[in-house]
């Protein structure tokens, strides 16, 4: 199975603030990465796909890049309603899987 | 407007069997390249995906719950069914359904829309 590790496990930010989440895959996995949003109590939301295809509806302060088997998610100009945990997912190969989460807390 | 809705027991005793429900709406099994999966998260844990059914009835299976679970689909009333079998408390968790959207072939695709969740618990 491809493990996925993503860190920081926990974030402090401000609003206005950029954050940076980082998701390691343990072997290629090219660019089969999703990120999904997750507030408790609603339902977990896809980001980005294809590594840094964002999600239509999704806002453009979201991105995500690639570097080998590192991947990453910024949020550019942090908002009140981006205070989340965030998760990375590996698609390239079976089974699917999920990093542990980053929170991202006020 | 896609939306999916999980339904089932809140409370299993260990030894049954869990059967899971996705009802959803706003897409249809019968498009090409849509499927159902279904994803847990044990309580302070990551989540894990589980099993998924494409529109063309091909399906897959964890391979560390592959022997306990069985995926359906009955398209004309837009639901899935997810059964678990010798439910064990380690099978405690919230239960996601998504929607999923391929992109080529196998393994490629991704949780686009998910549903709210229903936690079961499995205790005597």
């Amino acid at each position: 199975d491809v493990q996925m590790t993503q860190s920081p496990s926990s974030v402090s930010a401000s609003v206005g603030d950029r954050v940076t989440i980082t998701c390691r895959a343990s072997q290629v996995i090219y660019s089969w990465l999703a990120w999904y949003q997750h507030k408790p109590g609603r339902a977990p939301k896809l980001l980005i796909y294809g590594a840094s295809t964002l999600q239509w509806g999704v806002p453009s302060r979201f991105s995500g890049g690639r570097s080998g088997t590192d991947f990453t998610l910024t949020i550019s100009d942090l908002q009140p309603e981006d205070f989340a945990i965030y998760y990375c997912q590996q698609a390239n190969s079976f089974p699917h899987t999920f990093g542990p989460g980053t929170q991202v807390d006020i | 407007q896609i939306t999916l809705k999980e339904s089932g027991p809140t409370l299993v005793k260990p030894t049954q069997t869990l059967t899971l429900t996705c009802t959803f709406s706003g897409f249809s099994l019968s498009t090409s390249g849509v499927g159902v999966g279904w994803i847990r998260q044990p309580p302070g844990k990551a989540l894990e995906w589980l099993a998924d059914i494409s529109w063309d009835d091909v399906k897959h299976y964890s391979p560390s719950l592959e022997n306990r679970l069985t995926i359906t689909k009955d398209t004309s009333k837009n639901l899935v069914v997810l059964t678990m079998t010798n439910i064990d408390p380690v099978d405690t968790a919230t239960y996601y359904c998504s929607k999923t959207t391929l992109f080529g072939s196998g393994s490629h695709y991704y949780f686009d829309y998910w549903g709210l969740g229903t936690l079961v618990t499995a205790s005597s």
